[in-house]
């Protein structure tokens, strides 16, 4: 079945720490984004990436960095920059943005926490 | 850019009593209008989106009406039970950025 995954589903970052967020999908989609979630909050859109090898910051894009070498592939690096790294991490692909609009297909999430 | 608002935030009904969420955006260019459902700890589902050409579209028990004159749309869900219970979020196309626009979300809770 096509999809999109993430993991790992629950991570755990110490003090000053970078980690990585994995986002995969198999569904041929050529656009890609990073979400965060707060509780009973909305979603912040952290980068996103329309093609390969080219991506754009979002409305939080601090303390963040991504990749896109792949087209199946957007990871994210939480960096230590990033003060309040605690959140949900969501990770979404949909077919080339432009006109006509597309809906996203979204990952299961990744929950982070600093400890 | 689009900016898209959501009211009510939280909403609470008997079960079987019908659910309304109602959204505004702000950019009469957007012709693209979708309804996401996220249940606590997992990751936001399409359930039904409509296109500028269309009025309203129906699925089951639940549709999406559009007003492009007022720039609202709004989701009703039907018949609710319990497992309508979730956070309901709607988006718009935002062309200017090349993505989607998403409200801030509503809490639904169906009383049984």
């Amino acid at each position: 079945d096509g999809g999109i995954t993430q993991s790992p589903k629950y991570l755990f970052r110490k003090e000053g720490q970078n980690v990585t967020l994995s986002c995969e999908q198999n569904l041929n989609h050529d656009a890609m984004y990073w979400y965060r979630q707060d509780p009973g909050q909305g979603l912040r859109l952290i980068y996103y990436s329309q093609i390969v090898n080219d991506f754009q910051k979002g409305d939080i894009a601090e303390g963040y960095s991504v990749s896109r070498e792949k087209k199946e592939s957007f990871p994210l690096t939480v960096t230590s920059a990033q003060k309040n790294p605690t959140a949900f991490y969501l990770c979404a692909s949909s077919i080339a943005t432009g006109t006509g609009g597309n809906g996203y297909t979204f990952g299961s999430g990744t929950r982070l926490t600093v400890v | 850019g689009e900016n898209v608002e959501q009211h009510p935030s939280t909403l609470s009904v008997q079960e079987g009593d019908s659910a309304v969420i109602k959204c505004t955006y702000s950019d009469s260019a957007s012709n693209y209008f979708p309804w996401y459902k996220q249940e606590l700890g997992k990751g936001p589902q399409l359930i039904i989106d409509i296109r500028s050409n269309v009025g309203e579209k129906k699925d089951q028990r639940i549709a999406v009406t559009l007003n492009k004159t007022a720039k609202h749309f709004s989701l009703h869900i039907t018949e609710t039970q319990p497992e309508d219970s979730a956070v309901y979020f709607c988006a718009a196309a935002d062309y200017g950025n090349n993505r989607l626009a998403f409200g801030k979300g509503n809490q639904v809770v169906v009383i049984p």
